[in-house]
This record gives C-alpha cells, structure tokens and sequence, in this order.
C-alpha cells in the first residue's frame, strides 16, 4: 500500500476558478502534513505546511482530516502563475513521503 | 533566506562511471536527505542521514549508492557505476529537527544527471 495516494490529474481550469486537491496517506501515526509546489525541472518549493484547525495563506487553503486521513488545498481565484504540480507530503518519524503530484494548468 | 545548494546543476556521464553529487545542507539541520526523480515521475526517497549515519534507505539506494558527510557541511550522493536507468534529477533535502519548525523539508535545486 502506497504512503500517499494523489490524483494526478491533470487539472485544466480557467483563470479565476477555484480548484481543490485532495491526497490521502495510509499512516495514522503520521505527524506532520505539508503542500509543496515543483515547477517543470525545479524543485518542489514548500507552500504551505497543513494543520487540523485549517489554515489560509492569501487564495490557498489547507486542511487535515486525521480522521479520514486525508489532506486538501484549494486554490480560489486561480492565476496563470499558479500552473505547477503541487506534491503533498507526509512525514512519518524522519521520514517524507510525497504523493506523485497533481499537474495544474490555469488557462487564460 | 538560507538555502541548501547543490553541485553540479547537470552532469552527463557514461554508463559504467563513478558520480559524486555534492550538497551543502542549510546550516545548523541536522537531517539530509536524497531524492530522486525521474523525469515525469514522482520524488522517490532514496536515503535519510542524521548524526553522520545513514538513518532509513529505500530499495533504489542499493550497493551502488553511498551516502558521506566528509568534513561537516557537505553531504555526497555517490553511485559507484551508473547504469542508463539512474538518469533522473537528484535532489538534496535537509531539515532542522527542532521541535517548533524542524519538521519542514527544504529541497536544493537539484543535479540533473544523463547517463548515456
């Protein structure tokens, strides 16, 4: 059983819309949650890092469900600069696991 | 903003030929980690280093890879005899480990390596 689970999309949405990415992980000893964003040939940058209460950062919106253990952003008011895949990552002990990243592509 | 660097940004090599790839880590984590990407694939875990041991490698990190911090601020990624499939991106990682903000990940830039 894979750590994380993401869907790879593609996503293609217009300027202006609000996309949403889920990602679910198998351990629930997991302690840590994040979101990162890879450029074509870059390295995945973090975004943001994600916390049971939620959190927000401008148009991005992070959630942890421990729950169901899954992890969502959502992105309002897509831009052309936000095309990227965006990995989730989940840490376990020393350990980071990512998804295999969900490629975004906002047209004009 | 510190960041973790790393050297060459691109390397071709013949199939057979030792690489080194060569990370400095931000100052003061104490974690490092290797990953690697082939292109179009997920970031894969190759090794995890802290308290100058390796700590956890995955299946990929095989004989033929090695891991070395040789004087306290560099982090190698060596593979002893590259075969055409190792051709991918490398990236280094490090993080603190501090209670508070040690537990985010911070990537260097990567080595992309062709072996041909």
């Amino acid at each position: 059983r894979k750590e994380v689970e993401q869907d790879p999309g593609p996503f293609n949405v217009p300027e202006g819309a609000t996309v949403a990415f889920n990602c679910t992980y198998s351990n629930s000893a997991s302690q840590s949650f994040f979101w990162y964003r890879q450029d074509c040939r870059k390295e995945p940058k973090l975004l943001m890092s994600v916390y049971s209460s939620g959190n927000e950062d401008g148009r991005f919106t992070a959630q942890l469900n421990r729950a169901s253990q899954y992890i969502s952003l959502l992105i309002r008011d897509s831009k052309l600069s936000d095309s990227a895949t965006y990995l989730c990552a989940v840490n376990t002990g020393n350990q980071f696991y990512f998804g295999t990243g969900t490629s975004l592509t906002v047209i004009p | 903003e510190p960041e973790v660097t790393q050297t060459p940004s691109h390397q071709v090599t013949q199939m057979g030929q030792e690489v080194i790839l060569r990370c400095v880590p931000i100052s003061n984590h104490l974690y490092f980690y290797w990953y690697r990407q082939i292109l179009g694939q997920k970031v894969e875990f190759l090794v995890s280093f802290y308290n100058n041991e390796i700590s956890e490698k995955s299946e990929i990190f095989d004989d033929q890879f090695s891991v070395e911090r040789p004087d306290g601020s560099n982090f190698t990624l060596k593979i002893r005899s590259t075969k055409l499939e190792d051709s991918a991106m490398y990236f280094c990682a490090s993080r603190g480990g501090g209670f508070i903000s040690g537990n985010t990940i911070y990537f260097g830039e990567g080595s992309w390596l062709t072996v041909v």
